[in-house]
């Protein structure tokens, strides 16, 4: 009940195109949902992030779309760069920062 | 703004010998988490400091692994003795208070065990 599934495991899109991750969790006291980008050889670094009072945020070009009631959410990164090619990484918490967990990461290129 | 800070970049050791990290939160932050991420996985939390009190220490390994926060700010992540499969990068991260408004965890660049 504390894991996060997320898919695809990789993925490779060309420069402009809009990659999309999705994301599904079990536990229903979670209410926190972050998104994290990770460099080779850096700690994750908060993108975006979603509380489940609404069913989209966009934050520049990523967009989290929130579907609570079948338990899942996604990110969207419109017109997608060289320079977005990083592991991302969804994760889900309690409101008061605990049972926090990490998804598997998806490894994403975009082509120039 | 100073982040997360962590000590050493890179350690190679033997199995059965011990080992040490350490972390510097930013200044401020209460909670403290203590993550392990191996190759091609999502970070897994081994312990969760609020202050310098416990709040979750369900899957550190506590047979060989500990961590202390003395006075609320810095943690030390301890491994004793090492297995070959404790090869991982460990992550400090810390976030202003569990409860806050903001909730988001600021990451060190990590520790790379390699363990041999």
């Amino acid at each position: 009940q504390q894991q996060v599934k997320q898919s695809p495991q990789s993925l490779i899109v060309q420069k402009g195109g809009i990659p999309i991750i999705n994301c599904a969790y079990e536990n229903t006291a979670f209410d926190y949902f972050p998104w994290y980008q990770q460099f080779p050889g850096k700690g994750p670094a908060l993108l975006i992030a979603i509380r489940p009072d609404v069913s989209e945020k966009k934050e520049g070009r990523f967009t989290i779309s929130f579907n609570k009631s079948a338990k899942q959410f996604s990110l969207h990164i419109m017109d997608s760069q060289p320079g977005d090619s990083a592991t991302y990484f969804c994760a889900a918490g309690d409101n008061y920062g605990q049972n926090f967990v990490f998804g598997p990461g998806t490894r994403l290129s975009v082509l120039p | 703004e100073a982040g997360v800070a962590q000590s050493p970049r890179y350690k190679i050791i033997e199995k059965r010998q011990s080992v040490a990290f350490w972390c510097n939160p930013i200044s401020g932050h209460a909670t403290l988490y203590w993550y392990q991420q191996i190759l091609g996985q999502g970070p897994k939390l081994l312990i969760q400091f609020q202050n310098n009190g416990v709040v979750d220490d369900s899957q550190l390994p506590k047979d060989r692994f500990s961590a202390e926060r003395l006075k609320g700010v810095d943690s030390t992540l301890k491994i004793q003795p090492a297995k070959l499969e404790d090869s991982a990068v460990y992550l400090c991260a810390s976030s202003l208070d569990i409860g806050a408004v903001s909730t988001e965890a600021f990451f060190g660049q990590g520790t790379r065990l390699t363990v041999v």
